[in-house]
Order: structure tokens, then sequence, then C-alpha cells
């Protein structure tokens, strides 16, 4: 049972344009949401969290929107760069901090040229 | 420049085989994470510790899977015996539970092939 959903395998996105990753939850106790970024041979790192108090978090090109009626949120990443190419995980928590993180089975994202 | 550690990096056995993966987790750091990445599941939790203790091993077949942290700067995953279907890369986390960082950091990871 996949309580956290990617259902968008791959991604592909021309440089300089907007990229956005989506996300879908089925559990309600879920607080706390966050990305991680992967590249091949590395292990993932945390690009951006979001607590459920808030709609929506900014960090630079990176933004990430949540709509709790929904239980869905996603990843905006705009401009692109060839260096965004990664995959991209998308996790939840039933609370901030250290704490077990459930995540979804990832999104290729490759920027072309 | 802290930053989780894990060994081997790679590692090909024959099933039957025991196999042990290692975790150094970052100095200060209060909780580990063992995680799988396969390509249906995407990364599934295995087992996580809290002060050395273990909370939460649900994740992980029992029968052959075993997690431990014989001191705050080592963890290790055991598989005995291995078989095909646990080739995956496997990562180990580590955090600060209680703290201001808010997220896991991963180490780079162990690709483990059963053959």
């Amino acid at each position: 049972d996949q309580q956290v959903k990617q259902n968008s395998p791959s991604l592909s996105v021309q440089e300089g344009r907007i990229s956005i990753l989506n996300c879908d939850y089925t559990n309600s106790m879920f607080d706390y949401f966050l990305w991680y970024k992967k590249y091949p041979a590395e292990g993932p790192t945390f690009l951006i969290s979001i607590s459920s108090i808030k709609d929506k978090n900014e960090d630079g090109r990176f933004t990430v929107f949540l709509n709790k009626s929904a239980k869905h949120l996603s990843l905006h990443i705009v401009p692109s760069q060839p260096g965004d190419s990664a995959v991209y995980f998308c996790a939840a928590s039933e609370a901030q901090g250290a704490q077990k993180l459930v995540f979804g089975q990832g999104t290729r994202l490759t920027i072309n040229p | 420049d802290a930053r989780v550690t894990q060994t081997p990096r790679h590692k090909v056995t024959e099933m039957g085989q025991e196999v042990t993966m290692r975790c150094q987790p970052i100095l200060g750091h209060n909780t580990v994470f063992w995680y799988r990445q396969t390509m249906m599941q995407g990364l599934e939790l295995l087992a996580y510790f809290r002060n050395r203790a273990p909370l939460d091993d649900s994740g992980m077949p029992k029968d052959r899977f075993s997690a431990e942290m014989p001191d705050a700067t080592l963890a290790t995953l055991k598989i005995q015996p291995s078989e095909p279907r646990d080739s995956a890369v496997y990562f180990c986390a580590s955090g600060l539970d209680g703290g201001h960082q808010e997220t896991q950091y991963f180490g780079p990871g162990t690709r483990l092939l059963v053959l």
C-alpha cells in the first residue's frame, strides 16, 4: 500500500522552462512533507520542505505547494537548469524533525538544453 | 564536512551468503535509518533507531534481516542468508531528532547484487 505516490516515473523539460513534479498521499496523519533530489551513485539530498500549516514554501528557484484537501503536493522548478536533471523523491512524515519518512517511488527529471 | 559513510559501496555475493553493511552516522546525530531502493518501491524504510534503540523495524523481513547499533558511531544491517531478491541499493541516513535540523542526511549507499 503506497501511502505516497509519484505517478510520473519520468519528466522531460526544456532548459529555462518550468518543471512541475507531482506527489499524492493518502495518510491524513502526515504533517510534514519534503522533497529530496538524487544524482546517480549518490544518496538523496534534502531539497525543500513544507509543514501542513502552510500551502507554499519557496527557496530560490524551488517552490513547493501543498493542497491538503486534495492530499497533493507539487514541486516547481523555475527556470529549469541542466544541473536539475536527477531523480526527485517526495516524502512525508507525521511530525517535523528527523522522524520516520515515507517516500514515493521517485520521478526522473531530464532537462534538455 | 560532516557526512554519513557507508561500507562497502558495492557488494556482489552468492545466494545463501551472509552480507553485512556498515554505516557511520554524522557525529552528534541521534537517529539512524536504513532504507532500500528498488525500481518498483522507490525508497522503503527498513528500520530506524533513536539513541541506539530500535524504534521501528516493521519494514524489514525479520527472518533474514537484522539491524543493530553496537555504539553511537556504527550501525549495521545484516542479511543471512541472502537471496537474489535482496539485490538493491541500501541507504543509511542519520538525523538529529528534537534539534533544529529538520531532515535526514543520507550516505552514498551500498549497491548489493546477490547472484
